[in-house]
């Protein structure tokens, strides 16, 4: 159980054009999830809080017109990088949290964008 | 402000041998204190967690030491296995589970065989 899935694992677009991530709990409702950000041998470090029918919260410093969430179920929420440019190549990782019990936090296994 | 120091950096362990890892934090507001591990090109994977009202949680060959009065809280990783080598992180999280994980810089450990 607790299984968080990402779409896609890994894109490659253009610098300008816009991208969009998916993420999905596969086996419980999650009314909360989190996006994080990962450049490689750094830690994570929470880009926004994404509540199921209500707008984000975004952590200080990051762009909320350029990094959009959507999270329209209880299961998925979407990224959209806008305009992306270089330094938004990284790792994008989300976590869902299970509603019942503990509240524990469960990551997807990420998603690489590499823009060029 | 980093609020949540981890250490070391990067850890060589023999096969059989005692994994340590330590975490401090500032902010008493944290309520869970979670482990994850994570493999190049993964997303983290929950190990452990531990609330504060307990000094200490044991899950197999994982235990979790909790001082609540030094603000600090460690991972021991017992008979450790090539396997184990992969990068860990503490993490916190303010009460009432509404916030992201605030997560220390890892460390990347490695068991010679």
């Amino acid at each position: 159980g607790a299984v968080v899935s990402q779409h896609p694992s890994w894109v490659i677009c253009k610098s300008g054009t816009s991208v969009k991530i998916e993420c999905r709990s596969l086996d419980f409702q999650a009314t909360t999830m989190f996006w994080y950000r990962q450049f490689p041998k750094q830690s994570l470090m929470l880009m926004a809080t994404s509540n199921e029918g209500s707008k984000a919260t975004y952590e200080q410093g990051v762009e909320k017109d350029k990094f959009l969430i959507n999270h329209a179920s209880l299961t998925l929420s979407t990224l959209t990088v806008t305009s992306a440019h270089p330094e938004d190549s990284s790792f994008y990782i989300c976590s869902a949290r299970n509603q019942r019990g503990t509240y524990e936090q469960y990551f997807g296994p990420g998603t690489r964008l590499t823009v060029t | 402000q980093q609020q949540v120091k981890q250490s070391p950096q990067s850890l060589i362990v023999q096969k059989g041998g005692i994994s340590i890892i330590n975490c401090a934090y500032e902010n008493t507001a944290f309520d869970y204190f979670p482990w994850y591990q994570q493999f190049p090109g993964k997303g983290p994977a929950l190990l452990i967690a531990i609330r504060p009202d307990v000094s200490e949680k044991k899950e197999g060959r994982f235990t979790i030491s909790f001082n609540k009065s030094a603000k600090q809280f460690s991972l021991h990783i017992m008979d450790s296995q090539p396997g184990d080598s992969a990068t860990y992180f503490c993490a916190a999280r303010e009460g009432g589970g509404a916030d992201g994980l605030t997560f220390g810089k890892g460390t990347h450990l490695i068991i010679q065989p």
